[in-house]
C-alpha cells in the first residue's frame, strides 16, 4: 500500500515531443505528489508538485496532471528538449511528513 | 543562497567499519530528512528529524542512526558497514516538515 509505481522505465522522445510519465498509488492518505529531476550525480531536484484539490498545474513547460479517483498522476514535459535527458522520479507524502515514497524512476532521453 | 550542503562527497570503507555523514540544511529550514539511493533505484527514507527530534525512521536495521543538532544540521551514522550499504545518501531539509522537500547533492559511500 505504500507502493509508487512508475512507468515507463526509459523513454525516448525526439526533440520538440512530449514526453509523458505515468505514476500510481494506493495509499488514500497521500496528499502531496512532487516530481523529482535527477542528473547523474546529481542530487534529485524538485521540479513540480500537486495536492490532490486540483485535478492540473502547469509551471512552464512542465504539467502535472491529476486523477484522484483513478489513484493516478502523470508529468508532461511539452517541447522536450535535450536538455531535458535526465532521471525523473514520481513520489507521494502524507500530511505533515517528510516521509517520500519514490517511484522507480524513468529515464528520459531527448534526441536532437 | 546556499542549498543543502553535504560531506563528504565521496568516501570509500571497508566492511565493518563505521561512517559518518554530515548534513547543513538550507538557512531557516528547520526540518532534516534523511535517503539511501541504490545505483538504479529511487530514494528510500531513512530518518526524519524536526527540532532535534526524531519524527520518523524508515525501515533500516539498527546499525543507523542519527541526530539533529541545535543548529538544525544532522548527522548520519551507519555502523557494521556491508557491501550492501554503497549507496548515494542524500539529506533533505525543508522549512518544516510537510513542506517542499530540497535535496542536497548526496554522499556516494562505497563499501568494499
Amino acid at each position: 500500500q505504500q507502493q509508487v509505481k512508475q512507468s515507463p522505465q526509459s523513454l525516448i522522445v525526439q526533440k520538440g515531443g512530449i514526453s509523458i510519465i505515468n505514476c500510481a498509488y494506493e495509499n488514500t492518505a497521500f496528499d502531496y505528489f512532487p516530481w523529482y529531476q535527477q542528473f547523474p550525480g546529481k542530487g534529485p531536484a524538485l521540479l513540480i508538485a500537486i495536492r490532490p484539490d486540483v485535478s492540473e498545474k502547469k509551471e512552464g513547460r512542465f504539467t502535472i496532471s491529476f486523477n484522484k479517483s483513478a489513484k493516478q498522476f502523470s508529468l508532461h514535459i511539452m517541447d522536450s528538449q535535450p536538455g531535458d535527458s535526465a532521471t525523473y522520479f514520481c513520489a507521494a507524502s502524507s500530511r505533515n511528513t517528510d516521509k517520500l515514497i519514490f517511484g522507480t524512476g524513468t529515464r528520459l532521453q531527448v534526441f536532437p | 543562497d546556499a542549498g543543502v550542503t553535504q560531506s563528504p562527497t565521496h568516501l570509500i570503507k571497508t566492511r565493518g567499519q563505521h561512517v559518518t555523514l554530515r548534513c547543513s540544511p538550507i538557512s531557516g529550514h528547520k526540518s532534516v530528512s534523511w535517503y539511501q539511493q541504490v545505483l538504479g533505484q529511487g530514494p528510500q527514507f531513512i530518518f526524519q528529524y524536526y527540532e532535534k527530534e526524531e519524527r520518523g525512521r524508515g525501515n533500516f536495521p539498527d546499525r543507523f542512526s542519527a541526530r539533529q543538532f541545535p543548529n538544525y544540521s544532522s548527522e548520519l551514522n551507519v555502523n557494521a558497514l556491508l557491501l550492501g550499504d554503497s549507496a548515494l545518501y542524500l539529506c533533505a531539509s525543508s522549512p518544516s516538515f510537510g513542506e517542499e522537500l530540497f535535496f542536497g547533492e548526496g554522499s556516494r559511500l562505497t563499501v568494499l
